[in-house]
């Protein structure tokens, strides 16, 4: 059982260009999430969804876009990279409720904007 | 606006000792996670909260909730040091799965 699986681990970008982070979750999972890390500053949502078809904004959205044409899949896009987006980006999803273990976190992608 | 906010955000002690971690947040929600994070690694869900007056035990580690105070606790009991991580409260807003986090209390639990 894989769990919550984010490519690449580690990525390097030019300011301007794009790229996608992939997360894909064999759960079943109803929702997914996309957070970033910053030090000291602790996760910050960026995008969300509560089910195939259905996305909306978190606390950091800009820069960012999402789909979900799929319960398994929650891609990430960067559309046009800037520095401050360097950061360690995680992917969660849970059930819709997310009572019973909370949520269930992939191993990240760490962000290198130069 | 919106604030979930941990302290102490630095947390050094010694094997033995004991100590408690705070999570205060300022909207309403009856759902309060706990998650651990070892350095260059993914987040560990230790508790989940569900209710005001709930209360949940892992070995040393104990964390309750009080909803009408909006404080969750997370308690170290005779800490030792594979206890040392980052601890992060993460709040439910409005109950609705848009989870906003705590900045983090570093844990280091020295011999």
């Amino acid at each position: 059982n894989a769990g919550v699986t984010q490519t690449p681990k580690f990525q390097v970008l030019k300011t301007g260009q794009s790229m996608t982070l992939q997360c894909a979750q064999d759960m079943n999972h109803e929702y997914m999430s996309w957070y970033r890390q910053d030090p000291g500053m602790g996760l910050r949502l960026i995008h969300y969804s509560v089910g195939a078809g259905i996305t909306d904004q978190g606390e950091v959205p800009n820069g960012y876009n999402v789909s979900r044409s799929t319960t398994e899949d929650f891609p990430l896009r960067l559309l046009s990279a800037a520095p401050s987006q360097t950061s360690v980006y995680f992917c969660a999803s849970s059930t819709r409720t997310g009572k019973v273990d909370g949520y269930t976190f992939g191993s990240g992608t760490r962000l290198t904007v130069v | 606006e919106l604030k979930v906010e941990q302290n102490p955000l630095f947390l050094s002690m010694q094997e033995g000792k004991n100590y408690t971690i705070y999570c205060n947040y300022s909207t309403t929600s009856d759902r309060l996670y706990w998650y651990r994070q070892d350095p260059g690694k993914s987040l560990e869900s230790l508790f989940v909260l569900l209710s005001n007056g709930a209360v949940k035990q892992e070995g040393r580690l104990m964390a309750s909730l009080d909803t009408k105070a909006r404080l969750s606790t997370l308690h170290i009991t005779a800490a030792v040091h594979d206890l040392s991580a980052t601890y992060f409260c993460a709040v439910d807003i409005y109950n609705n799965n848009d989870m906003r986090f705590g900045a983090g209390t570093r844990l280091t639990v020295k011999p």
